[in-house]
């Protein structure tokens, strides 16, 4: 498949712990927020996404934490599995009114059994 | 099922001749986009249309044309490949522009140019 992935930052986990992914955004202006995951091979897909006027949102195994204050993302999930293992990128939408994503670097989720 | 679609998956050619990547999408979407991947650089946008016969560039236009004839179909062209655009590409849609809609993404096409 396609590499993508060459030179991202992993985070290693076992089997059924829970995985924290960061992420730092840039404009302070921007009003939403996603996470993708990125499969090998495949196109970015869309896990969760998070407003400007909330702090926290729960999706099914994953939480999107917003901190404004610090400009920072980051997505939670519990009881990782092995499907989760992928890259995970944060994209935030720069321009109010139109959908203008720049995505992150991406980081990659390696889940050990 | 509701898709983006593009082809070819895998293109390899050489410095100068004109190549086209098609992207289609059956999802009655407004907008679409495409973006280039590169190693530890991410996503960034080449080209987006807010909808038929309206393009813009995005981030790193050069080197790249787009058209928007039909709602369905985003071609990308590249008149004149260099090998500085080996990349992995995707298309992109979404609903409408209003920022805050999920973009769907195609499995990308692996471009070299050699």
């Amino acid at each position: 498949g396609e590499s993508v992935g060459l030179h991202l930052p992993t985070l290693s986990v076992q089997e059924g712990d829970n995985s924290i992914i960061n992420c730092a955004y840039s404009n302070s202006a921007s009003d939403y927020f996603i996470w993708y995951k990125q499969e090998s091979g495949k196109g970015p897909q869309f896990i969760i996404d998070i407003r400007s006027n909330m702090d926290k949102r729960q999706g099914q195994r994953v939480t999107v934490l917003l901190n404004k204050t610090v400009k920072h993302l980051s997505l939670q999930i519990a009881a990782t599995q092995p499907g989760d293992s992928a890259v995970y990128f944060c994209a935030e939408n720069a321009k109010k009114g139109y959908n203008k994503l720049i995505f992150g670097a991406g980081t990659r989720l390696a889940v050990h059994p | 099922e509701a898709q983006v679609t593009q082809n070819p998956r895998y293109l390899i050619t050489v410095t100068g001749k004109k190549l086209t990547v098609t992207c289609s999408q059956n999802m009655n979407h407004e907008y679409m986009s495409w973006y280039r991947q590169d190693p530890g650089l991410g996503l960034r946008q080449i080209y987006y249309s807010m909808n038929v016969e309206v393009t813009d560039k995005g981030d790193v236009p050069e080197g790249y044309k787009v058209s928007r004839k039909e709602k369905r179909n985003f071609p990308l062209i590249l008149e004149s490949p260099s090998p500085n655009q080996t990349s992995l590409y995707f298309c992109a849609s979404s609903l409408s522009n209003g920022g805050d809609y999920e973009q769907y993404f195609g499995p990308g096409t692996r471009l070299t140019v050699t």
